[in-house]
């Protein structure tokens, strides 16, 4: 059972634009939501994240927009940058356990100059 | 800090063999996560550590798998006999064990049975 569903698998942005990347998730408990940036050989990196009590979280030109009744959230990188290209997990994990991470299967952001 | 440290990077062995994955965790963490990376199933938690002690090892396949944290700045993992399914990226994170942990993740060990 795949809990959080990631879209898309992968993306292709040009520099100076906007990448989205969506995430849906099904268990109600859930109540943190970080995303994870992750380099070629390297392991994966927290980004930034959000609970569900704000419906939105700005950190520089990252974004992240929640939908609580939706069980929905995304990731919006502004001025997209070639040095932004990595994959990109979106996370989720219940209230009691927030150590229990479950992960979306990925995205590839690409963002050519 | 040079963050969380794994050995080796990459490991070939045959099948049938043991193998250790080593970790130290970043000094002052108290949380330590061991997590499987591939293609098919992406990233999953295999076990997690809360001040030395395995506190949800769910996670783990079966019972070929077996980690263990003697003390705050060293942990295993051991898989034994190894087989060709168990083949993935191996990463070790630590954290601080609080509301929202983040992880800090390692760089890795890539793992090949044949």
């Amino acid at each position: 059972q795949q809990q959080v569903k990631q879209s898309p698998q992968s993306l292709i942005v040009q520099k100076g634009g906007i990448s989205i990347i969506n995430c849906a998730y099904e268990n109600t408990a859930f109540d943190y939501f970080p995303w994870y940036q992750q380099f070629p050989g390297k392991g994966p990196a927290l980004l930034i994240a959000i609970r569900p009590d704000v419906s939105e979280k700005k950190e520089g030109r990252f974004t992240i927009s929640f939908n609580k009744s939706a069980k929905q959230f995304s990731l919006h990188i502004m001025d997209s940058q070639p040095g932004d290209s990595a994959t990109y997990f979106c996370a989720a994990s219940p209230s009691g356990s927030n150590y229990k991470l479950t992960f979306g299967k990925g995205t590839l952001l690409t963002v050519n100059p | 800090d040079a963050g969380v440290i794994q050995s080796p990077r990459h490991e070939v062995t045959e099948m049938g063999q043991e193998v250790t994955l080593r970790c130290k965790p970043i000094s002052g963490h108290n949380s330590l996560f061991w997590y499987r990376q591939t293609m098919m199933r992406g990233l999953e938690l295999l076990i997690y550590f809360n001040n030395n002690v395995p506190i949800d090892d769910s996670g783990m396949p079966e019972d070929r798998f077996s980690a263990k944290m003697p003390n705050a700045s060293f942990s295993t993992l051991k898989i034994q006999p190894s087989e060709p399914r168990d083949s993935a990226v191996y990463f070790c994170a630590s954290g601080i064990h609080r509301r929202g942990t983040e992880a800090f993740f390692g760089q890795g060990t890539r793992l090949t049975v044949v």
